[in-house]
């Protein structure tokens, strides 16, 4: 168990409107990461972060936005949420400095109506 | 091009035997990471194994083992003795990244595993 929690778990909302999602992690890593998945897609790795401040896109950043202001939080917000955008998220840890294997949440279903 | 391709969307596999899942990667980096994870219907997502490209000897952990063909860009894995909590969505994975890593999976395998 990696320690990792999602925030919330799920979620309905309306086009148009803001959504942060939360993860919360216990053991001070540095490395988080934020995916959604799809299918027919995999998962797609949206932003991530290697520390406090230090955040990076990924492959499919446009329409989110990513904060971290303390190591064991990682927030995602879609400033104003689209359809396209639902979709389950995953957050994501890595533990190790050589492998960088990740460990995931249990995932967020967030639907945009 | 895709990073990543997992060319078998579905797979059976009988209880107690072996079956490999193929994956097949693209990159023009020298160093890179390979990683398969399972994925059961409750949804969580569970790292399984990893492979360094500089790794010469294929990776195992338990029942499952990553057959690396460098040369042919290849990341197969192989289950043995195959049970039913195996059956599950499996996905293939990339690490690769200069400065930063970005990381790539597959559109994942379906295994079912018949009693």
């Amino acid at each position: 168990d990696a320690g990792i929690t999602q925030s919330p778990r799920h979620k309905v909302t309306e086009t148009g409107t803001p959504v942060t999602l939360r993860c919360h992690q216990t053991e001070n890593h540095r490395y988080m990461y934020w995916y959604r998945q799809d299918p027919g897609h995999g998962l797609r790795l949206i932003h991530y972060s290697y520390g406090v401040k230090d955040t990076d896109k990924g492959e499919v950043s446009d329409g989110y936005s990513v904060s971290r202001s303390k190591t064991e939080d990682f927030l995602l917000t879609l400033e104003s949420a689209t359809s396209s955008q639902t979709s389950v998220y995953f957050c994501a840890i890595s533990v190790s400095l050589t492998s960088y294997e990740q460990y995931f949440g249990p995932g967020t279903r967030l639907t945009v109506t | 091009a895709q990073k990543i391709t997992q060319t078998q969307p579905g797979m059976f596999v009988q209880e107690k035997e072996a079956v490999t899942l193929d994956c097949t990667y693209d990159t023009s980096d020298q160093s890179y990471g390979l990683f398969w994870y399972k994925q059961p219907s409750s949804g969580e997502m569970i790292f399984l194994i990893y492979q360094g490209s500089y790794d010469e000897q294929n990776a195992t952990e338990g029942r499952y083992s990553l057959n690396f063909q460098k040369a042919r860009k290849s990341a197969n894995l192989v289950i043995s003795a195959s049970q039913l909590g195996d059956s599950a969505m499996y996905f293939c994975a990339m690490r690769e990244g200069k400065r930063r890593n970005q990381f790539y999976f597959g559109t994942g395998t379906s295994l079912t595993v018949i009693p």
